[in-house]
């Protein structure tokens, strides 16, 4: 079945670690994204990228970083720059930009200790 | 700027009974609307969407949407609601004319009681 995978399901982390959350899709979708979720915020756009080897900051990208080397993947960092990491992650696909129709993942849940 | 509204945190009906989630829009242009359902711990799933034609758009598990171009609005709607229907309901509007990315409003829990 074709869809998105998202691991891990949990994670945790200490202070001042890195963390790395996976994402792939077997849709063959040009573009994916990185959401954010809180309680109570809805979703946040963290990065997006449109096409291989290109992507674009969201609305809270500051402590984040992400790759596109593969069309299939699009990993996201979470730095120790990320002042407040403990949040529940969305990675999302879609065929294009035309009709915004976004394909979701199970999610992540990272929590710091 | 692009923004979306859902004016109520959680709707409560009794099951059977007809229900209703409220969602506002502001965009510049022509607006491209969409809702989702999230589960406990789980990622969202489409519902439906309006991009052009008519204004009452059906979706999936017997929801639809009213598109009210002078209301800025565009409620969700479900003739009988079902105890399965409990949820987590997301509006969302595209951002922009070229791009995929979407704003999401702040969600509505719907309780369905039997």
């Amino acid at each position: 079945d074709g869809g998105i995978t998202q691991s891990p399901k949990y994670l945790f982390r200490k202070e001042g670690q890195n963390v790395t959350l996976s994402c792939e899709q077997n849709l063959n979708h040009d573009a994916m994204y990185w959401y954010r979720q809180d309680p109570g915020q809805g979703l946040r756009l963290i990065y997006y990228s449109q096409i291989v080897n290109d992507f674009q900051k969201g609305d809270i990208a500051e402590g984040y970083s992400v790759s596109r080397e593969k069309k299939e993947s699009f990993p996201l960092t979470v730095t120790s720059a990320q002042k407040n990491p403990t949040a529940f992650y969305l990675c999302a696909s879609s065929i294009g930009t035309e009709t915004g129709e976004l394909f979701f993942g199970e999610g992540s849940r990272l929590t710091v200790l | 700027a692009q923004s979306v509204a859902q004016p109520e945190d959680q709707v409560n009906v009794a099951e059977g009974n007809p229900l209703t989630v409220k969602c506002t829009y502001s965009v510049s242009g022509n607006p491209y609307l969409f809702w989702y359902v999230q589960y406990p711990n789980r990622g969202l799933q489409f519902l439906l969407k309006y991009i052009t034609g008519d204004n009452l758009v059906k979706g999936s598990y017997g929801f639809e949407a009213e598109f009210n171009k002078s209301q800025t609005s565009f409620h969700l709607k479900k003739p009988s609601a079902l105890v399965s229907d409990s949820a987590l309901y997301f509006c969302a509007v595209r951002e922009g004319s070229n791009t995929g990315k979407l704003i999401f409003g702040q969600g509505t829990t719907l309780q369905v009681k039997p």
